[in-house]
């Protein structure tokens, strides 16, 4: 079970991009990686998902090296309302079981 | 689709009562997973059940929680003889397949309160 290791905390202004790295030295050749956000009093929501390079879709951007052991999920032109925590989780495309973390808490100031 | 449904959003026990935590799956979801948070802290994993069949309950304690996915009806977490360390926030995902990452979906969770 790969572990991840975040930031605990990150602040940022409105319209700035954010990026925010995740750990995960001990990735497996099947592993995926898997951001998800979660607000205050709610379920963590999928955010963006890939397994090498660069992947986009219309909230973020994920990157990840050639050797995989971390990845940067980049937010663009943040808003007060994506103050939430942000998890990086990895594991196989069978793996039932997240490994969430504690998450990196990102608040956006105006 | 109303996606996963839990109830209650809030429930308080007393000390040695038991709770009894609910969700309902997406349409078309038949994987339910069940998750514990406490405050200020990541999701842990505590079980996964397909339709009347536990598949994983490595994250549950052995002791008084149980789960269940019958054939009709929400997914049902039991705890019995709540303790105050029992307190926290309890959330439900449902997929259409195994292991599908892009399926989880996630409930907005149950808030246990033990008095």
């Amino acid at each position: 079970l790969a572990k991840t290791t975040q930031p605990i905390s990150m602040d940022s202004y409105e319209g700035q991009e954010v990026n925010i790295t995740c750990s995960h030295n001990n990735i497996a050749t099947n592993d995926y990686i898997t951001w998800y956000q979660q607000f205050p009093s709610q379920g963590p929501r999928f955010i963006i998902q890939g397994y090498k390079t660069k992947v986009t879709n219309e909230v973020a951007s994920l990157f990840i090296p050639a050797d995989r052991k971390s990845s940067t999920l980049s937010l663009p032109r943040v808003s007060l309302s994506d103050t939430a925590v942000y998890y990086c989780l990895v594991g196989d495309i069978d793996f039932n079981k997240f490994y969430f973390g504690s998450g990196t808490k990102l608040n956006v100031k105006p | 689709n109303a996606g996963v449904m839990q109830n209650p959003r809030h429930l308080v026990r007393r000390r040695g009562q038991e709770a009894r935590l609910r969700c309902s799956p997406m349409k078309g979801h038949s994987h339910v997973y069940w998750y514990r948070q406490l405050p200020e802290e990541g999701l842990k994993f505590m079980v996964y059940l397909q339709k009347e069949n536990i598949i994983d309950e490595s994250g549950m304690p052995k002791e008084r929680f149980s789960a269940e996915f019958p054939k009709e009806g929400p997914s049902i977490l039991r705890i019995q003889q709540v303790v105050r360390g029992d307190s926290a926030a309890y959330f439900c995902a449902s997929s259409p397949v195994e292991g599908s990452n892009y399926g989880y979906t996630f409930g907005s969770g149950t808030r246990l309160t033990v008095v």
